[in-house]
């Protein structure tokens, strides 16, 4: 298996434009996490599906920031409009739940810089 | 509100040395805690896991403590090598919650 696989691995964009992130998870893992990561704050989770609905969307800082996940296999980030504060790693993660304990699959990440 | 807090600050260790590394918590009564590597660039890559009845876990040159009276865990990693310089997190969990920790980065020196 390729693992998860995020694109694009880098984007750098104007401050107000849109920006979607894209997530494929693990074949077979049923809960998927979008996290950000900055030198201040570290890692945190934004939102996490499972069974592609989403749990917990507690994270997500703003209505700015929208995820959503049609299939097993794919999922969103968007964020509109994006704003430099935005600027981080952006990171995806599967897993398959059992018995309440996650061994979570991160992605290489999506390094976002809004100008 | 729940906090993690690992060692701010770098972690020089001479190669062949044990390296231990803290994760303490507030506010907060994991069912499960993990410890994860992350290397610069790229994403963390998942070590451990301990459960909140369990005292010690290891893996071949790691091991991990959780003591949930002192709401500590401690991550040993015996006979370090240059390769095992990274940043390591943990991160606490229940039910649907997970929260991680910003992370302590371990030098190992040759």
């Amino acid at each position: 298996d390729a693992g998860v696989i995020q694109s694009p691995r880098h984007e750098v964009t104007e401050m107000g434009q849109e920006v979607t992130l894209r997530c494929k998870p693990i074949s077979g893992h049923n809960s998927l996490f979008w996290y950000r990561q900055t030198m201040m704050r570290g890692l945190e989770l934004l939102i996490y599906f499972n069974n592609n609905v989403p749990i917990d969307d507690s994270g997500m800082p703003e209505d700015r920031f929208s995820a959503k996940m049609p299939n097993a296999s794919f999922s969103t980030l968007k964020i509109q409009p994006s704003e430099p504060r935005d600027s981080a790693v952006y990171f995806c993660a599967s897993s398959s739940r059992t018995s309440g304990s996650d061994e979570q699959f991160f992605g290489p990440g999506t390094r976002l810089t809004v100008l | 509100s729940q906090k993690i807090e690992q060692n701010s600050e770098a972690l020089n260790i001479q190669e062949g040395k044990t390296a231990t590394l803290t994760c303490n918590y507030t506010n907060y009564s994991p069912a499960y805690l993990q410890w994860y590597r992350q290397d610069p660039g790229r994403g963390p890559v998942f070590l451990l896991l301990i459960r909140e009845n369990e005292k010690e876990k290891r893996k071949e040159r790691l091991k991990v403590t959780f003591d949930t009276t002192l709401k500590q865990s401690l991550f040993h990693i015996t006979a370090s090598q240059p390769a095992d310089s990274a940043t390591y997190l943990c991160a606490l969990q229940r039910d649907d919650k997970i929260i991680f920790g910003k992370g302590t980065r371990l030098h190992i020196l040759p």
